[in-house]
């Protein structure tokens, strides 16, 4: 089974600083690896994904994230920040195994840009 | 793209009714997932759905709650009777189950947000 662990529930910063949210997960077998984003009253969108490859993955909106397998960490880093960020991020982690397509969701980051 | 298509965006109820919500996933998807957001307990897998079959519906609250995929363009969600913890924005997502670079992306609609009053 695989779960998803991410450390800080909120997230302050001020605009145009940079930031870093983290995400652990823990599985027996490969994954792949994801960050969503909900902005208020709205689902959830793609920010990136990691599926192979290059480690170090970059999504919409200048976001990117690196996959280091060592420490079972996928963190999501942005070199400065907009008010436009603010928002709710999701890390999920899901197998590579066949057929096996579900998602699992950690509890979010809430990110607040301070003007 | 029209994206996965929800209705209705609010619902609003009284306790012990009957309520249905909707899901249009993206046409050529072949799996569905209902989740259920509430500030208590987060992001919750309730059911999915590979080829209009369930194959995971372990994450259903209890017996009120019935998920159904009759055909590969539509969902529906249902509560009976609804209970005022029931509350919560429930999210359909779709994506398709393929090897290759689509594997495991969900995509997700707009969510229908219920009160059970």
């Amino acid at each position: 089974a695989q779960s998803v662990t991410q450390l800080d529930s909120q997230v302050p910063v001020f605009e145009e600083a940079p930031v870093e949210l983290r995400c652990n997960y823990s599985s027996s077998v490969s994954v792949y690896l994801f960050w969503y984003v909900q902005y208020p009253n709205q689902g959830l969108q793609l920010l990136l994904k990691y599926l192979s490859g290059s480690t170090l993955v970059k999504g919409i909106n200048g976001f990117e994230a690196e996959f280091n397998k060592s420490q079972t960490s996928f963190h999501l880093r942005k070199p400065s920040v907009h008010i436009s960020d603010t928002a709710e991020y999701f890390c999920a982690v899901s197998s590579l195994q066949t057929g096996a397509n579900n998602l699992f969701f950690g509890t979010g980051t809430r990110l607040t840009v301070i003007p | 793209d029209a994206g996965v298509i929800q209705s209705p965006r609010h619902e609003v109820t009284e306790m012990g009714q009957e309520v249905t919500l909707r899901c249009k996933p993206i046409s050529g998807h072949n799996s569905l997932f209902w989740y259920r957001q509430t500030m208590m307990r987060g992001l919750e897998l309730l059911i999915y759905f590979n080829n209009n079959v369930p194959i995971d519906d372990s994450g259903m609250p209890e017996d009120r709650f019935s998920a159904k995929m009759p055909n590969a363009s539509f969902s529906t969600l249902k509560i009976q009777p609804s209970e005022p913890r029931d509350s919560a924005v429930y999210f359909c997502a779709s994506s398709l189950a393929r090897q290759g670079v689509a594997k495991n992306i969900q995509y997700f609609g707009a969510g229908t947000r219920l009160s059970v009053l």
